[in-house]
């Protein structure tokens, strides 16, 4: 089952560039990487999703290697509005009308944007 | 996108008693998911729900303790049964619309004394 590792917490400045990287080692052939974000009090967010290589849309990057063992999601020029918990999340969920669970989040990077 | 809304937002219960939590979706979707939330920690999914079928239950979580309704594509509901102060927690549920990407509802802050 393809669990994600990620940093627990992350500081940066307004206007700064901003990498978040999840390691999945034991990701399977058909699942996808999906990044989700969280403000307090609130569900989670989709921000971006990916199989390979590379994806972008107007919110952000996701970088995903060739071995696609990890994945790196970039958020340009962040602002304080950025603020909030960042998770992965590798799986299949249509594995799960069977019974198998691949919908594991990751404890989350907590990213803190200063001015 | 779909839209989801939980209903009771938050509560306050008593140990020992019941909370039945509705999700409801303003679109048709075939699956369904309950994510739990303690406070400052990530979402642990309780189980899948599909139309017609069986919840089906992840490790840890039983049907006597949370069980789930699923009578149509739109509407879902989770009870908590027989609570303790340790369900207390954010219930969260969500629905795949499109090529596993989820949508969550805003949840459900529960609060057991």
């Amino acid at each position: 089952l393809a669990k994600t590792t990620q940093p627990i917490s992350m500081d940066s400045y307004e206007g700064q560039e901003v990498n978040i990287t999840c390691s999945h080692n034991n990701i399977a052939t058909n699942d996808y990487i999906t990044w989700y974000q969280q403000f307090p009090s609130q569900g989670p967010r989709f921000i971006i999703q990916g199989y390979k290589t590379k994806v972008t849309n107007e919110v952000a990057s996701l970088f995903i290697p060739a071995d696609r063992k990890s994945s790196t999601l970039s958020l340009p020029r962040v602002s304080l509005s950025d603020t909030a918990v960042y998770y992965c999340l590798v799986g299949d969920a249509t594995r799960s009308q069977t019974g198998a669970n691949n919908l594991f989040f990751g404890t989350g990077t907590r990213l803190t944007v200063i001015p | 996108s779909a839209v989801i809304s939980q209903k009771p937002s938050r509560d306050i219960c008593q140990r020992g008693t019941s909370l039945t939590i509705q999700c409801q979706v303003d679109s048709q979707v075939t699956m369904m998911f309950w994510y739990r939330q303690q406070p400052g920690q990530s979402l642990t999914l309780i189980a899948t729900a599909n139309q017609g079928s069986e919840a089906t239950y992840e490790s840890g979580f039983v049907i006597d303790k949370f069980p789930i309704s699923r009578p149509n594509l739109t509407f879902s509901t989770l009870t908590v049964s027989n609570m303790s102060p340790e369900d207390s927690s954010i219930y969260l549920c969500s629905v795949e619309y499109s090529k596993e990407t989820q949508y969550f509802g805003p949840g459900t802050r529960l609060l057991v004394l």
